[in-house]
């Protein structure tokens, strides 16, 4: 069954430093998605990304967050300047359609020092 | 603010028994309502999702919709202990870029 991969599993990166998240999406998936889960609490939205461009964005994806779609598989999300609070799991989902099941990866565990 | 809530629990229940997990929604506007399971330290998994006011069965789980007192259920007949997990309602409106909230989790165990 066709799956979103996600790399690295975990990542540590001293605070200010920059990371980029990667993530494939199943292969004929159009809606993509980043979210992310502070150990202990709800799945939280980031970013959703439709059609080469930023659907929609929570209030927690400002001006340090990113994303980018470089080639037709790979979907990025950079955090230019990292702090402690961005310690986190974060999750790539795909769907084929806007209203249809979202399909998670395993995740990464970014740690924040 | 949309908000979906769901008890935190824990919720025990025995093994073969049916496990009842609810959530609330505070958006009118929300169409799609998705229930995922979560095992510690892993991502959501997709158990059933439900567009329409009624029941849908697939398997062990049903899931209930009730757009008018913005409710959603699932339930779980046979409760098994690989059962044991948080699981996680979803709610979607597709005019606000398709993403979901989620609810906090319910924690289920089910005892042997």
């Amino acid at each position: 069954e066709p799956e979103v991969t996600q790399t690295p599993s975990h990542q540590v990166t001293q605070m200010g430093q920059e990371v980029i998240l990667r993530c494939v999406p199943i292969s004929n998936h159009l809606y993509f998605y980043w979210y992310r889960q502070i150990l202990g609490q709800k799945v939280e939205f980031l970013v959703s990304f439709y059609n080469n461009e930023i659907s929609e964005k929570s209030e927690i994806f400002d001006d340090q967050f990113s994303v980018e779609r470089p080639d037709g598989s790979n979907f990025t999300l950079k955090i230019r300047s990292t702090k402690l609070e961005d310690s986190a799991m974060y999750f790539c989902a795909s769907s084929a359609k806007s209203n249809q099941p979202q399909h998670f990866g395993d995740g990464t565990r970014l740690s924040i020092l | 603010q949309k908000e979906v809530e769901q008890n935190s629990g824990p919720l025990s229940v025995p093994e073969g028994a049916i496990a009842s997990l609810n959530c609330t929604y505070s958006d009118r506007g929300s169409q799609s309502f998705f229930w995922y399971r979560q095992y510690s330290g892993k991502s959501p998994e997709l158990i059933m999702f439900i567009y329409s006011n009624g029941d849908k069965e697939d398997g062990r789980f049903t899931a209930q919709l009730n757009k008018a007192s913005q409710y959603v259920s699932l339930l779980i007949r046979d409760s098994q202990p690989s059962d044991s997990a948080t699981y996680l309602c979803a709610v979607m409106r597709e005019d606000y870029g398709q993403n979901f909230v989620f609810g906090p989790g319910t924690r289920l165990s089910v005892l042997p």
